[in-house]
């Protein structure tokens, strides 16, 4: 079974950081580009970050360029987002989610994990 | 604001049929960006519904389907069932922005 599991979410001061991780299992990671998006309460979805297959080619949205990074180890089968000067604005459920080379839809997604900045 | 339009809520009876609409502009759908639909059951994560404007995985009922024309695209679900109510979001890729970008969800209530 294909799974997508987010861990290292909780609450953080403003200005903060966090490192949020994401382990695949039932796939081979290291054929399928990653992506992180977010969701802040009772708000709609916003992508913020992808990278390649080989880790090579990275995006990010406006919104947290300059802050966060994105990262994997194909090895170990894992995804990763550095956070860093966070803001009470970035509060939000981050999922991890799955991208096939060639398409543009995520598939399948992570469970979430809650990330809460606040004093 | 989001990037691609959604209304907010849409409604029906058991049994009815109900759409949702999804704008964009010419830099995201009406660029040739395919759309794609996703299904927030509350407090889960998205699911995907329909990828590449009309084409639905494995498992998702043929109640469910999309299409797509201009700059718009559209999600019509028939017979609808209780188990429909969700959260319903459009996906797409904008080529201005350099960016996947979303609808703002729109609520299914199934009265």
């Amino acid at each position: 079974e294909v799974q997508l599991v987010e861990s290292g979410g909780g609450l953080v001061q403003p200005g903060g950081s966090l490192r949020l991780s994401c382990a695949a299992s039932g796939f081979t990671f290291s054929n399928y580009e990653m992506n992180w998006v977010r969701q802040a309460p009772g708000k709609g979805l916003e992508w913020i970050s992808y990278i390649s297959s080989s880790g090579k080619t990275i995006y990010y949205a406006d919104s947290v360029k300059g802050r966060f990074t994105i990262s994997r180890d194909n090895a170990k089968n894992s995804l990763y987002l550095q956070m860093n000067s966070l803001r009470a604005e970035d509060t939000s459920i981050y999922y991890c989610a799955r991208k096939s080379t060639g398409t543009t839809w995520f598939d399948p997604w992570g469970q979430g994990t809650l990330v809460t900045v606040s004093s | 604001q989001s990037v691609l339009t959604q209304p907010p809520s849409v409604s029906g009876a058991p049994g009815q049929r109900v759409t949702i609409s999804c704008t964009g502009s010419s830099s995201n759908i009406g660029a040739g960006y395919d759309v794609h639909w996703y299904q927030q059951l509350p407090g889960t994560a998205p699911k995907l519904l329909i990828y590449g404007n009309s084409n639905r995985p494995s498992g998702v009922p043929d109640r469910f389907s999309g299409s797509k024309s201009g700059t718009s695209a559209s999600l019509a679900i028939t017979g609808l069932q209780a188990e429909d109510e969700a959260d319903y979001y459009c996906q797409s890729y904008d080529i201005s922005l350099s960016a996947w970008v979303f609808g703002g969800g729109t609520k299914l209530t199934v009265l």
